[in-house]
């Protein structure tokens, strides 16, 4: 399968640690990228590749795959990280890109 | 300033065309390949489809190959999207956005321009 799949929803306790999960075949062969959408805003790339945080972002942030899963963590998650997030990869055939259908992250 | 435009959204009735631009500024647009995505009302974002730097190549989601047409135009810095045959399902918000690599990652994106298709 082609498609990216993610928990629609995720609550943390402010400070605390949060796991955003994507699960996908084609993770296996391709490094995600993870995007935050806050609402009536354009996506933000959050993170990229291995584990690569754009200028900005800050290091609370970070990547991990293995298999076909990947992980977005959160560590110490602050009030400003709530919002959508949105894994993104390749699909098997490479030659094309799926996002997968977003978390909507509640910091409590 | 580094940014994307977008422009060229409207009103269009089902079987109608409409062209969206996205004009680059504060960086080289010709090193870059370019992509368009877009987010149905109170949906997930969805690819839409990319072009390399050149513009020698390009790829498109299955939903509108063979209907929607990427573009670009080095002299103007401006990316572009050709909708044809439109239908009610391609109503959203288009983004478009700057790819640090061919189908890699989005670092860049315009603040969206609205398509709907309705009669």
């Amino acid at each position: 399968s082609s498609e990216l799949t993610q928990d629609p929803a995720v609550s943390v306790a402010l400070g605390q640690t949060v796991r955003i999960t994507c699960q996908g075949d084609s993770l296996r062969s391709y490094y995600p990228s993870w995007y935050q959408q806050k609402p009536g805003q354009a996506p933000v790339l959050v993170i990229y590749g291995k584990n690569n945080r754009p200028s900005g972002i800050p290091d609370r942030f970070s990547g991990s795959s293995s298999g076909k899963t990947a992980l977005l963590t959160i560590t110490g998650a602050q009030a400003e990280d709530e919002g959508d997030y949105y894994c993104k990869s390749r699909d098997s055939s490479g030659n094309h890109l799926k996002f997968g259908g977003g978390t909507k992250l509640t910091v409590l | 300033e580094v940014q994307l435009v977008e422009s060229g959204g409207g009103l269009v009735q089902p079987g109608g065309s409409l062209r969206l631009s996205c004009a680059a500024s504060g960086f080289t647009f010709t090193n870059y390949a370019m992509s368009w995505v877009r987010q149905a009302p109170g949906k997930g974002l969805e690819w839409v489809a990319g072009i390399t730097a050149s513009g020698g190549s390009t790829s498109y989601a299955d939903s509108v190959k063979g209907r929607f047409t990427i573009s670009r135009d080095s002299s103007k810095n401006t990316l572009y999207l050709q909708m044809n045959s439109l239908r009610a399902e391609d109503t959203a918000l288009y983004y478009c956005a700057k790819d640090m690599e061919w189908l890699v990652s989005f670092d860049l994106w315009g603040q969206g321009t609205l398509v709907t298709v309705s009669s």
